[in-house]
């Protein structure tokens, strides 16, 4: 799984580019995918979603890919700006032992973009 | 619009001291979470409850306890607090993952500090 603990990688990006953030998942029976963006001192937000029957989904100026093969998820953003400078996560629904549902979340990605 | 409230935002205890977080949201969400944040790190989950009265350990759940007695809240509760629980902690809930607008709302965090 995804490892927990460690610090954040990070991506710096020129403003105007787009970026491309990877996320790998776990669980080959997750079959729900998130991606949240946080911003300095606030609390994640929701970016997009994709379920594990598509392949690809788009958003403003932003695409999630899924390869449930490689168990790999990336965001794409498009003509970045600089209010795209934030912490990135992807996060996969699993099933526990006993029936729940939970979200559990990378480790996390900081994009940096430059003007 | 209140969405997910958690209070306090701001909390300096000792070491040894007990204290509880509070989390309410009313969007009549099934799933709610606490997480904390380190410093430049991940969000990690401590404990998860997918319904009213029913809760279950994430990956960090030692020296954590909760309750899930409404649908509407979810506390946190840390009954000795140590150094090692400084951190920012984010309360999340969600409908049930697969369903439309199935993603996480988080609150803006408390931010604790143990001396």
């Amino acid at each position: 799984g995804e490892s927990v603990g460690l610090h954040l990688p990070t991506l710096s990006v020129q403003e105007g580019d787009n970026s491309i953030i990877n996320c790998a998942y776990s669980n080959s029976a997750s079959d729900y995918f998130i991606w949240y963006k946080q911003e300095s001192g606030k609390g994640p937000q929701f970016i997009i979603d994709i379920r594990s029957n598509m392949d690809k989904r788009q958003g403003q100026r932003v695409t999630v890919l899924l390869n449930k093969t490689v168990k790999h998820l990336s965001l794409q953003i498009a003509a970045t700006q600089p209010g795209d400078s934030a912490v990135y996560f992807c996060a996969e629904n699993m099933v526990s032992n006993f029936g729940n549902e939970k979200l559990t979340f990378g480790t996390g990605t900081r994009l940096t973009i430059i003007p | 619009n209140a969405g997910v409230t958690q209070t306090p935002k701001f909390q300096v205890l000792k070491t040894g001291q007990s204290m509880t977080l509070q989390c309410a949201q009313d969007m009549n969400h099934n799933s709610m979470y606490w997480y904390r944040q380190d410093p430049g790190m991940g969000l990690r989950l401590i404990y998860y409850s997918a319904s009213e009265g029913t809760t279950d350990k994430g990956e960090v759940p030692d020296g954590y306890n909760v309750s899930r007695l409404k649908k509407q809240n979810f506390l946190l509760g840390l009954e000795s607090a140590a150094p090692s629980q400084t951190s920012v902690y984010f309360c999340a809930s969600s409908s049930l993952p697969g369903q439309l607008l199935a993603e996480a709302f988080f609150g803006q965090g408390t931010r604790l500090t143990v001396v």
